[in-house]
């Protein structure tokens, strides 16, 4: 059955640097979100992303973050200078259109120490 | 503004026993989703909820939608340890199918 991946599955980093988090989508699909789930809390929509550009992003989402379709197959979520806040789990999604639901990969859970 | 509300927040319940999570939102919405999430670990897709009226059921957990009162439950019937997660709703808006997700109930039944 297709899915969602992402790598890695768990990411340490420092304060301050920069950070690649990658999702592969399920492969018809057009449509890309991120969301982050802060240790015990909900689940944070972040952004969505179709036809290479971004549709909707949240305020969570600042110049510290972006987004890129680099090839045809990965998805990723830079942030740029990591604060200790940044510190989750972030979840990339697909779906095949704005109008059916989303799959969920298994998360990276960064650290920021 | 869409916002979702959910109650209760922590629930422990006992095996055998009924119960129901209730799940309020906003502003009209075209769907609404019922998760579950182990933890540490991802969003498993329990229940998507289209059409007012809706109900689905899943072995031992039933849930429903009415959307006038702008209400979803996830009603658990006879709990069993292995039903121990938090259950998560979550409202589709906006014109980019974005999720807005509920607060989450931690569910723990005690043996």
């Amino acid at each position: 059955e297709p899915e969602v991946t992402q790598t890695p599955s768990h990411q340490v980093t420092q304060m301050g640097q920069e950070v690649i988090l990658r999702c592969v989508p399920i492969s018809n699909h057009l449509y890309f979100y991120w969301y982050r789930q802060i240790l015990g809390q909900k689940v944070e929509f972040l952004v969505s992303f179709y036809n290479n550009e971004i549709s909707e992003k949240s305020e969570i989402f600042d110049d510290q973050f972006s987004v890129e379709r680099p090839d045809g197959s990965n998805f990723t979520l830079k942030i740029r200078s990591t604060k200790l806040e940044d510190s989750a789990m972030y979840f990339c999604a697909s779906s095949v259109t704005g109008n059916t639901e989303a799959f969920f990969g298994q998360g990276t859970r960064l650290t920021v120490v | 503004e869409l916002k979702v509300e959910q109650n209760p927040l922590f629930l422990s319940m006992q095996e055998g026993k009924n119960y129901t999570i209730y799940c309020n939102y906003s502003t009209t919405s075209d769907r609404l989703y019922w998760y579950r999430q182990d933890p540490g670990k991802s969003l498993e897709s329990l229940f998507v909820l289209l059409s007012n009226g809706a109900v689905k059921q899943e072995g031992r957990l039933m849930a429903s939608l009415d959307t006038k009162a702008r209400l979803s439950t996830l009603h658990i019937t006879a709990a069993v340890h292995d039903l121990s997660a938090t259950y998560f709703c979550a409202v589709s808006g906006g014109a980019t199918n974005k999720l807005i997700f509920g607060t989450g109930t931690l569910l723990a039944v005690q043996p």
